[in-house]
């Protein structure tokens, strides 16, 4: 069966500091991944997505960038960090159906 | 305008309870539409998933799709205080592979 794992669960960030988040999809090969920010009480913004190593797509011009270095690895970074960052990240990945499966997200506060 | 509107509550019901959820959508080329159960701080989970038109049952839950009205439903029989969550709608039309959220609706049961 397929896994979905992201790291760290919690992190708490100066605001200017870098910023690192990984997630790493199990059982399964190419798939399409994507990151998601979620706001206090809002939905879901997709900020990126990728449906392949190397191929990333932004959805919203921002202070963050992600990188796809292997094929069930996805990374969401950051230069530095703005408080507006703050917020709760989650990795989804879709097998090749229309559903998306999260993983157990990282909850981000900028200070 | 949003594209899927979702009413926020929260919507507090007694224990046992028939409990509706609703969204609506201005977009009438959405054709996969998508329930998720968000607990606290955890990654969303599928629920239900239904394409075009009609009723899907699961277990004590049913997604209802009206196409001609733009809007869809999730009925949740004999509500239990596991219930207690955010439930989001999702959506996609046949040419985007990208899902268009609602807000969630925060659904409390009382014991």
């Amino acid at each position: 069966s397929q896994t979905i794992h992201q790291w760290p669960a919690t992190l708490v960030q100066p605001v200017g500091s870098p910023l690192s988040l990984e997630c790493t999809v199990e059982g399964t090969s190419n798939p399409n991944l994507y990151w998601y920010r979620q706001a206090a009480g809002r939905g879901l913004q997709l900020l990126f997505y990728s449906v392949g190593i190397g191929q990333i797509s932004s959805e919203v011009p921002q202070n963050l960038s992600a990188s796809r270095p292997q094929d069930r690895q996805f990374i969401l970074s950051s230069k530095k960090l703005l408080l507006s960052d703050s917020g709760f990240y989650l990795c989804a990945w879709r097998p090749g159906g229309r559903t998306q499966y999260f993983g157990p997200g990282t909850r981000l506060t900028v200070l | 305008q949003k594209e899927v509107e979702q009413d926020p509550g929260p919507l507090s019901v007694p224990e046992g309870a028939i409990v509706s959820l609703n969204c609506t959508y201005s977009n009438s080329a959405f054709q996969y539409f998508m329930w998720y159960r968000q607990y606290s701080r955890k990654g969303p989970e599928l629920l239900m998933y239904t394409y075009s038109s009609g009723n899907k049952e699961d277990g004590r839950f049913t997604a209802q799709v009206d196409k001609s009205s733009k809007y869809i439903s999730l009925f949740i029989r004999d509500s239990q205080p596991s219930d207690s969550a955010t439930y989001l709608c999702a959506m996609s039309a046949d040419s985007n592979y990208q899902l268009i959220w609602g807000a969630g609706t925060k659904l409390i049961i009382k014991p």
